[in-house]
């Protein structure tokens, strides 16, 4: 089956205590990208990849990091986690960024 | 400046009757625009996506397109109670960058 797949799904932790989400998807897809969605802020992009070894800054990147080590992996790190960054986290992936994107069921965390 | 504008809505439509969601945005080199439905506690979900100006048809769905009004909208015929959902809009920019609007709340009523 074709999927995007987030872990994990809930997350509660405290400040500073760096976490990292992880994404894969099974379809070879080229492009893949971060975003999170807050209460009437809609879906904002945090990286993206048009690669392996290629990634860039999307429009809220400040405080997090990507790798894209293999195609099929991109993992979200939060170094020193702080409360602004509670929110639910949606990795997608599409064959290009200009195809439909396939979205993981989401992460929801919590910063304490 | 939001460069993908959507009504938030709630916007409230009688089952039955046709739903028009509505987006604009800012830049003029953005080629390709897509639809996504998400409820409530899910992942978004495609919907339908426009590359040329004009209409698209899938089934109870129409995705139109105004490059030069930098417009474009979605049409939902014979609304269903199942259609309740909020809406997303989402554009290309810069070639490389996919932007979302704020996303329109739309309910049907039965």
């Amino acid at each position: 089956e074709a999927q995007v797949t987030q872990n994990p799904r809930y997350l509660i932790t405290v400040t500073g205590k760096k976490l990292t989400v992880t994404c894969s998807q099974n379809m070879n897809h080229e492009y893949m990208s971060w975003y999170r969605q807050d209460p009437g802020l809609g879906l904002r992009q945090i990286y993206y990849s048009m690669n392996v070894e290629v990634t860039d800054k999307g429009d809220v990147p400040e405080g997090y990091k990507v790798s894209r080590k293999e195609k099929r992996n991109f993992p979200l790190i939060l170094e020193s986690p702080s409360p602004n960054q509670t929110s639910l986290y949606f990795c997608a992936s599409g064959v290009m960024v200009n195809q439909p994107q396939h979205f993981g069921d989401g992460t929801r965390l919590s910063i304490l | 400046q939001k460069e993908v504008e959507q009504n938030s809505g709630p916007l409230s439509v009688p089952e039955g009757a046709i739903a028009s969601l509505n987006c604009t945005y800012s830049d003029r080199g953005s080629q390709s625009f897509f639809w996504y439905r998400q409820y409530s506690g899910k992942s978004p979900e495609l919907i339908m996506f426009i590359y040329s100006n004009g209409d698209k048809e899938d089934g109870r769905f129409t995705a139109q397109l105004n490059k030069a009004s930098q417009y474009v909208s979605l049409l939902i015929r014979d609304s269903q109670p199942s259609d309740s959902a909020t809406y997303l809009c989402a554009v290309i920019e810069g070639a490389q960058k996919l932007v979302f609007g704020q996303g329109t709340r739309l309910t049907i009523n039965p």
